[in-house]
């Protein structure tokens, strides 16, 4: 069965600074999504790569899918308290698109201090 | 358009009992799925509905079921709860199709004592 593994488990980092979440996988992956995770609370998305290569950006997150397409990178530039959270990265377990059944890493939960 | 809805937000129940939690999906979305979420074990896929059928299962057992309704409106059931069925359960749902992106629910907390 295919493993996400996320790296590192936890990062604090001073307001301002960059950063670098990553998410590699045990098989190939058919569509990497990533997702910011409040304490408790749901899943919000952020963004789905899937083409080897790929990169998409939103704000001062960027995301990108290696051309191997075994692991993902989530950067943050100039990092704000409102980044703090918990990241997940996940993938569809099978080719052929989303059933519905994403498999996830375990999270990285990111710190901000002011 | 109204986000995923899960009722009730926290639920506390003891060993032996039973639970049933709801979830209802944003408009138009067909498909929901159930997750758990722990600490140990991170979050794990309990399993997917479509259009009333269970179309995909995970690795759990089979205390823990789940139906949709004609609405999309799903429900999930565990019985014979133990003390280890403790968790955050997220819900979420999607359109049919392709890489689609599923919306979370605020998830229900379940403590079992």
């Amino acid at each position: 069965s295919q493993e996400l593994e996320q790296s590192p488990q936890s990062l604090i980092v001073q307001e301002g600074k960059n950063l670098t979440i990553n998410c590699t996988s045990s098989k190939t992956l058919y569509g990497l999504y990533w997702y910011k995770q409040k304490y408790g609370e749901g899943l919000i998305f952020l963004m789905m790569l899937q083409k080897g290569g790929e990169e998409k950006s939103h704000e001062k997150i960027t995301a990108k899918l290696d051309e191997k397409k075994q692991q993902s990178s989530l950067h943050i530039t100039a990092s704000q308290p409102s980044h703090a959270g918990i990241y997940l990265c996940g993938a569809d377990p099978i080719t052929g698109g989303s059933q519905g059944n994403l498999i996830f890493g375990k999270g990285t939960k990111l710190s901000v201090k002011p | 358009k109204a986000g995923v809805t899960q009722t009730p937000r926290y639920l506390i129940k003891t060993r032996g009992q039973q639970v049933t939690l709801s979830c209802s999906p944003i408009s138009g979305h067909r498909s929901v799925s159930w997750y758990q979420q722990t600490p140990g074990q991170g979050l794990q896929f309990l399993f997917e509905y479509f259009s009333e059928t269970q179309r995909n299962k995970g690795n759990f057992p089979g205390r823990f079921s789940g139906r949709q309704f004609s609405n999309s409106r799903s429900e999930m059931n565990v019985s014979t709860l133990e003390l280890g069925d403790s968790a955050l359960y997220l819900c979420a749902s999607s359109l049919v199709g392709d890489y689609n992106e599923q919306f979370f629910g605020p998830g229900t907390r379940l403590t079992v004592l």
